[in-house]
């Protein structure tokens, strides 16, 4: 079983959907979560953290349930721009190691 | 935020050459290099750990004679592919962590084809 799973897409949708990624993490003693985007060819960029209370930043929505071992990503209102691949990271302790998921890539079409 | 450089940024290789990728923090002091091997459609996968002054520390499965890692100041650290054979073509990406919070900033990136 994977670390970090997620489904792979692609996601199409139109622009000014709402579209809501999951994933979920295998070790239970995961300390911090985060979405990261990651373009076509490029580096991953941070696009948040990922608290037990919820958070928003933005258009963007990340939640957290421990008891579950999932995450969410919910994107309001979508963008040409939002096209990309989100990758859901775990990290199990208080180290630097990241363990990312495969990534769900997301099509916002005009 | 803190940027790290990568060079090359895309390099084609013949089979059985050794290429080496240089991964630089320009605006802080990396104490901390990760290397990571990311496959077309796969996840980026941790190859190694690097502090600087002490020799990588590498993940399991990462054969450390042929991926070697040099991290000999704060602010450099170079990844050598040597005898590099097609199966080796992947995208490398590199990042460092400044030692304050674990934030880890990454690099562009290198495209390694080897032919």
């Amino acid at each position: 079983r994977k670390e970090v799973e997620q489904d792979p897409g692609p996601f199409n949708v139109p622009e000014g959907a709402t579209v809501a990624f999951n994933c979920t993490y295998s070790n239970s003693a995961s300390q911090s979560f985060f979405w990261y985007r990651q373009d076509c060819r490029k580096e991953p960029k941070l696009l948040m953290s990922v608290y037990s209370s919820g958070n928003e930043d933005g258009r963007f929505t990340a939640q957290l349930n421990r008891a579950s071992q999932y995450i969410s990503l919910l994107i309001r209102d979508s963008k040409l721009s939002d096209s990309a691949t989100y990758l859901c990271v775990v990290r199990e302790d208080s180290s630097y190691k990241l363990i990312f998921g495969s990534g769900t890539r997301l099509l916002v079409r005009p | 935020g803190a940027v790290v450089s990568q060079h090359p940024s895309r390099v084609i290789c013949k089979s059985g050459t050794s290429v080496k990728i240089e991964c630089r923090s320009l605006d802080f002091q990396a104490t901390t290099m990760f290397w990571y091997r990311q496959f077309p459609k796969q996840s980026l996968m941790l190859m190694a750990t690097s502090n600087e002054g002490s020799k990588a520390t590498y993940e399991q499965g990462v054969e450390k004679d042929k991926f070697l890692i040099n991290h000999a100041s704060l602010t450099l650290s170079t990844l050598t592919v040597t005898s590099a054979h097609p199966e080796d073509s992947s995208f490398y990406i590199c990042s460092g962590g400044d030692g304050g919070t674990y934030e880890q900033y990454f690099g562009p990136g290198t495209r390694l084809t080897v032919t």
